[in-house]
């Protein structure tokens, strides 16, 4: 079973519509990555968290550290928010970052 | 400047070439890294370099060597590739090694083994 798991998998809406993407982690951790990858393409940093809430634009990321979840929020989407969303953490003691599997979100006009 | 370079782009060879891929950051980060990403996959970590020296190599086999010259460039070098080494290669730098930094992405190299 991976470390992190993602929810859901795939994800398509109709341009303006709220989307929620979650997270879920089975370790103590130190911090929890939102990434963003549009097809083909590299790997843009979107938050870290460690604790609360942030925003970022149309963007807002919560973690909540008890229950060891995530989400990551678009608000009025569009369809260059198109991409793979890619949640990762960091355990307590180590460089490495563990993946979630990703979400494709596909964003229609 | 708030970017991790990486060249090239893309990159097809042969299974007896040698080539190298080159990654850049000059946010004065000290921890640089190599992941491996294939299609519809996570990204994968091969090597981290911190303060210049390498601190992990995950199991990589040898036909992939990194070095780090100085403290804003990591290499990437290729030597004796198979098929199934062709992926998307990414670098990533962080202020340092410690658990709370971000990592900065570079936009990869996409490489094709034939």
């Amino acid at each position: 079973k991976n470390e992190v798991e993602q929810s859901p998998q795939n994800l398509t809406a109709q341009e303006g519509e709220f989307i929620t993407i979650n997270c879920s982690y089975s370790v103590g951790i130190s911090a929890l990555h939102w990434l963003q990858q549009h097809p083909g393409g590299g790997i843009v940093s979107l938050f870290m968290l460690s604790s609360g809430k942030k925003k970022h634009g149309r963007l807002i990321a919560t973690i909540n550290i008890q229950e060891k979840h995530s989400s990551l929020h678009i608000t009025a989407s569009h369809p260059r928010d198109s991409a793979v969303y890619i949640c990762a953490v960091r355990g307590s003691n180590d460089y490495k970052l563990s993946f979630g599997a990703g979400t494709t979100v596909t964003v229609r006009a | 400047d708030t970017e991790v370079t990486q060249t090239p782009k893309h990159l097809v060879m042969g299974m007896t070439n040698k080539k190298s891929l080159k990654c850049e950051q000059h946010m004065g980060h000290r921890a640089m890294y190599w992941y491996k990403q294939k299609a519809k996959k996570p990204p994968e970590l091969m090597f981290v370099y911190s303060y210049e020296k390498l601190s992990i190599n995950e199991s990589v086999p040898s036909r992939f060597s990194p070095e780090c010259p100085n403290s804003s460039l990591l290499n990437l070098h290729l030597h004796a590739l198979q098929p199934e080494d062709s992926a998307l290669y990414l670098c990533a730098s962080s202020r340092n090694g410690r658990v709370k930094n971000e990592q900065f992405f570079g936009p990869g190299t996409r490489l094709t083994v034939l």
